[in-house]
């Protein structure tokens, strides 16, 4: 399986501050996804990152609040920016991985809890 | 887009006891069907899958079943352990290479 890590693992962050969660795969990938778990919920799927393009935001969503860096294909960034107590919630990224050119399994990183007083 | 419902939202059993979690969907051109178990504090981790040109598949105590022409897929638990405790996740994935989660279902196995 593929090993997908995220930095940092949690944070407490003050309200009207950013925090950029860092995520790495251990092989090359064609699109990562950035997922929002709210306490108890399922996955929200914030956003999907190519390499080489602008990031594809779900409805809801939008780059000025969560803006995604993709500057290659093992490594990708998502920034929560002026953040409220409402963005409190695990994020999580993942990647369709697979054997040989076949990507047929996503992985998910650990996630970023992170926490906004 | 795709709309993935799972039911039900909890579920207890006794252990030794089977479980079963539904889930339906509602893009025809769906053809890929995880399943993932998320442990408290953990990740999601992949336990099952089935694609859209089989009706079973089994995994020692783990089966997952699909009906295309009824759009739903369950999940099969038997012989359930207290370790088999967790949130778990349905999800369909359609032609846009993304996939669209079930809400999920607590399962708790009582010893």
């Amino acid at each position: 399986s593929a090993v997908i890590s995220q930095k940092p693992s949690r944070d407490i962050c003050q309200r009207g501050t950013s925090l950029t969660i860092q995520c790495q795969v251990d092989s090359q990938v064609t699109m990562m996804f950035w997922y929002r778990q709210q306490p108890g919920q399922s996955l929200t799927l914030i956003a999907t990152a190519n390499q080489g393009s602008e990031a594809t935001y779900e409805s809801g969503f939008v780059i000025d609040k969560f803006p995604i860096s993709r500057p290659n294909l093992t490594f990708s960034t998502l920034t929560v920016s002026n953040m409220s107590p409402e963005d409190s919630s695990i994020y999580l990224c993942s990647s369709w991985v697979g054997q040989g050119l076949r990507a047929d399994t996503q992985y998910f990183g650990p996630g970023t809890r992170l926490t906004v007083l | 887009g795709e709309n993935v419902e799972q039911h039900p939202s909890t579920l207890s059993v006794q252990e030794g006891d089977s479980a079963v979690i539904k889930c339906t969907y509602s893009d025809s051109a769906s053809n890929y069907f995880p399943w993932y178990k998320q442990e408290l504090g953990k990740r999601p981790q992949l336990i099952i899958d089935i694609r859209s040109n089989v009706g079973e598949k089994k995994d020692q105590r783990i089966a997952v079943t699909l009906n295309k022409t009824a759009k739903h897929f369950s999940l099969h638990i038997t012989e359930t352990q207290p370790e088999d405790s967790a949130v778990y996740f349905c999800a369909g994935h359609n032609a846009g290479n993304m996939l669209t989660f079930g809400g999920g279902t607590r399962l708790m196995v009582k010893p």
